[in-house]
């Protein structure tokens, strides 16, 4: 069973760089795009970005400016940077599977617990 | 940028059966996704490629894509069910609707 999990400070300064990384367990990265996405309290799901097993990004065109994503394929692991942040950026961030291939694009089909993030100082 | 509209919320009754709308340019050509979140949970994945369930997901729930909207629909409705809903798609990046809120009353 694939499992994720985030994992970063719960806390970050305006101006800061929030930086975060999802741990895959139970599966490889390997043939799988990699997704970052994040809710603000009380609304709804915002996507930041993607990144394949080969390294190629994609960002929300709203973020693009400010968002790195790496992957470290020897860890599992990938990771999230957003720079210059403000409190419009706390939220609960999570990470989730990408699938698409051959058969076509198939959504997040699993998904981390998430991780609440608050800027503030 | 592409945009996804949902309405804010819809209720049903137990048993019954409720639809969720999902609209955008267009939509029909593009795969659709449906997501199930509960309060204080990740959200789940229902429905991709706009009618398929993935394994573990209640035949209750079924999905369809045409012209301009994507439907969600919950058949036999349990209490259970009650949860936010969202829809997703991808053009050139994902994007997500604002959800709708099902209550079950």
């Amino acid at each position: 069973q694939v499992q994720l999990q985030e994992s970063g400070p719960g806390l970050v300064k305006p101006s800061e760089t929030l930086f975060l990384s999802c741990s895959v367990s139970g599966g490889s990265i390997n043939n799988y795009y990699w997704t970052w996405i994040r809710q603000p309290p009380g609304k709804g799901l915002e996507w930041i970005a993607c990144i394949s097993d080969s390294g190629d990004t994609k960002e929300n065109p709203s973020l693009k400016s400010r968002v790195i994503m790496s992957l470290d394929i020897s860890k599992n692991l990938f990771s999230l940077s957003l720079n210059s942040v403000t409190a419009a950026d706390t939220a609960v961030y999570y990470c989730a599977r990408d699938v698409r291939g051959s058969g076509g694009w198939r959504g997040n089909d699993y998904w981390g617990p998430g991780t609440l993030v608050t800027v503030s100082s | 940028s592409y945009e996804l509209t949902q309405p804010p919320s819809v209720s049903v009754s137990p048993g019954q059966t409720v639809s969720i709308t999902c609209s955008g340019d267009e939509l029909g050509d593009k795969y659709v996704c449906w997501y199930q979140q509960k309060p204080g949970q990740s959200p789940v994945l229902v429905v991709f490629q706009d009618d398929r369930r993935p394994s573990g997901i209640p035949e209750r729930f079924s999905g369809s894509n045409s012209g301009n909207t994507a439907t969600l629909t919950i058949s036999g409705t349990q209490a259970s069910d009650e949860a936010d809903y969202y829809c997703q798609t991808w053009d050139s990046r994902t994007v997500f609707g604002g959800g709708t809120k099902l209550t079950v009353l």
